[in-house]
C-alpha cells in the first residue's frame, strides 16, 4: 500500500502570505495526486487533481506541482478564506490513502 | 447539480451492525464507481471502500475488510455500505464520495455531507 505524508502538520501564517505544504508518497505515483480543502463541518473540497491542475472555480492563487513521489501545493497570497486543513490523496490505485493534513493557522 | 445525500448513521453498541445510504442524483449514477471515505472526530480522512460502475470490482481498507460490504443499486441511484461487528474505532462521519470523472484514475470530485456513526455502549 502507498503511504502519503504531508508537512508540516501545522502551519501558521498570516494574510498575504505565501505558503508551500508538502506531500511525499512512498512509491511512485506518476501525476496522481489530488490536493483538498476542508473547512470544521464540511465535506472536503477538490482544489487540484493531477498534481497540477486546477479544478473549476478553484482561485488562480493555488497552485501544485510535482511528480513521482514529491509534491507541493503553494498558496501565493493567503485570503481569510483560505485557513482550514489541506489533505494530499493518491489515486494512482487502490487503497487509495490520504496524507494526515495540514491545518493552516491564522498567526 | 450532483447530489449526493448520506443517511442511516446513528449510535450503535459495539458489536452491532448499521447500513448507511446515499442517494445519488443529477449525474448517470450507473456510469460512475464510487467510495466510502470517513472521518473520525478531530482526524483526517480515511478511505474506507470502492465499488465500480457495474459492482464487478470492490475494495476494501484492511481496517473493515471482513466486517463492511459496499454494494449498490443502479435502478435506485443508490450506494450503500452494512457495517457489522462496529467496534468504538469505526466513529466517524462516513462521507460517500463520486470520481470527478467516469473512466481512468480521477479524484473524487463530489462528496455528500457525511452521516455520523457513534460505537459506543
Amino acid at each position: 500500500d502507498i503511504q502519503m505524508t504531508q508537512s508540516p502538520s501545522t502551519l501558521s501564517a498570516s494574510v498575504g502570505d505565501r505558503v508551500t505544504i508538502t506531500c511525499r508518497a512512498s512509491q511512485s505515483i506518476s501525476s496522481w495526486l489530488a490536493w483538498y480543502q476542508q473547512k470544521p463541518g464540511k465535506a472536503p473540497k477538490l482544489l487540484i487533481y493531477k498534481a497540477s491542475s486546477l479544478e473549476s472555480g478553484v482561485p488562480s492563487r493555488f497552485s501544485g506541482s510535482g511528480s513521482g513521489t514529491e509534491f507541493t501545493l503553494t498558496i501565493s497570497s493567503l485570503q481569510p478564506d483560505d485557513f482550514a486543513t489541506y489533505y494530499c490523496q493518491q489515486y494512482n490505485s487502490y487503497p487509495c490513502s490520504f496524507g494526515q493534513g495540514t491545518k493552516l493557522e491564522i498567526k | 447539480e450532483v447530489q449526493l445525500v448520506e443517511s442511516g448513521g446513528g449510535l450503535v453498541q459495539p458489536g452491532g451492525s448499521l447500513r448507511l445510504s446515499c442517494a445519488a442524483s443529477g449525474f448517470t449514477f450507473s456510469s460512475y464507481s464510487m467510495n466510502w471515505v470517513r472521518q473520525a472526530p478531530g482526524k483526517g480522512l480515511e478511505w474506507v471502500s470502492y465499488i465500480s460502475s457495474s459492482s464487478s470490482t470492490i475494495y476494501y481498507a484492511d481496517s473493515v475488510k471482513g466486517r463492511f460490504t459496499i454494494s449498490r443499486d443502479n435502478a435506485k441511484n443508490s450506494l450503500y455500505l452494512q457495517m457489522n461487528s462496529l467496534r468504538a474505532e469505526d466513529t466517524a462521519v462516513y462521507y460517500c464520495a463520486r470520481p470527478k470523472l467516469w473512466f481512468g484514475e480521477s479524484p473524487l470530485g463530489y462528496w455528500g455531507q457525511g452521516t455520523l456513526v457513534t460505537v459506543s455502549s
